[in-house]
């Protein structure tokens, strides 16, 4: 059972535009959303973190939306550029699942 | 400083081989992980270990046998490799387990190749 699920696979857009990710999670108990970016070669990284206690999040230009009532959350990132090329993954935690649960991941391609 | 760092970053080995990955993380986190990511990079949980006490220990064969010595390690231990174990194998540490916010904070991951 996939208790994060995230859309697109894969997402490209052009430079300046804006990149939209979705997720949706299943359990009411969640009560943290990290969104994680990963380079090539690289580990996953920390980008942005939102609780339910805020609608919106914004840190640069990028910014977690999430809507409790419907048990989803988004990643916007503004002005995208070739260097956010990615991917990206959503995760939830909280309760007694204090273990990250993450999406399957979005690969973000910004063309010039 | 690395903050969570593992070797080898790459290792390439014969089928049949036993072989660890070693990992080590100097941010003072009682909690560590074992992540595998596939080749369509979707990332699953193997182990987590709470101040050298294995909590979760997910649907692993049991040739992965994970060891804490102390709280800022966590090895991997692969006995008679298969040809599906290759992978990028991330250790990972988060400051506490059983409590929301928990961030996790990853190596730059071991790339295991089988074969």
């Amino acid at each position: 059972q996939q208790q994060v699920k995230q859309s697109p696979q894969s997402l490209i857009v052009q430079k300046g535009g804006i990149s939209i990710i979705n997720c949706a999670y299943e359990n009411t108990a969640f009560d943290y959303f990290p969104w994680y970016q990963q380079f090539p070669g690289k580990g996953p990284a920390l980008l942005i973190a939102i609780r339910p206690d805020v609608s919106e999040k914004k840190e640069g230009r990028f910014t977690i939306s999430f809507n409790k009532s419907a048990k989803q959350f988004s990643l916007h990132i503004m002005d995208s550029q070739p260097g956010d090329s990615a991917t990206y993954f959503c995760a939830a935690n909280g309760g007694s699942q204090g273990n990250l649960i993450f999406g399957k991941g979005t690969k973000l391609s910004v063309k010039p | 400083d690395t903050a969570v760092s593992q070797t080898p970053k790459y290792l390439v080995t014969q089928m049949g081989n036993d072989k660890s990955i070693k990992c080590e993380q100097n941010l003072g986190h009682d909690t560590m992980y074992w992540y595998k990511q596939d080749s369509k990079k979707f990332l699953k949980i193997m182990f987590s270990y709470n101040n050298k006490e294995l909590i979760i220990n997910e649907t692993v064969p049991n040739r992965f046998s994970p060891k804490s010595p102390d709280k800022a390690h966590l090895n991997l231990h692969i006995n008679s490799l298969e040809l599906g174990d290759s992978a990028v194998y991330f250790c990972a540490s988060s400051q506490w387990l059983r409590r929301g916010g928990n961030t996790i904070y990853f190596g730059e991951g071991s790339w295991l190749t089988v074969v």
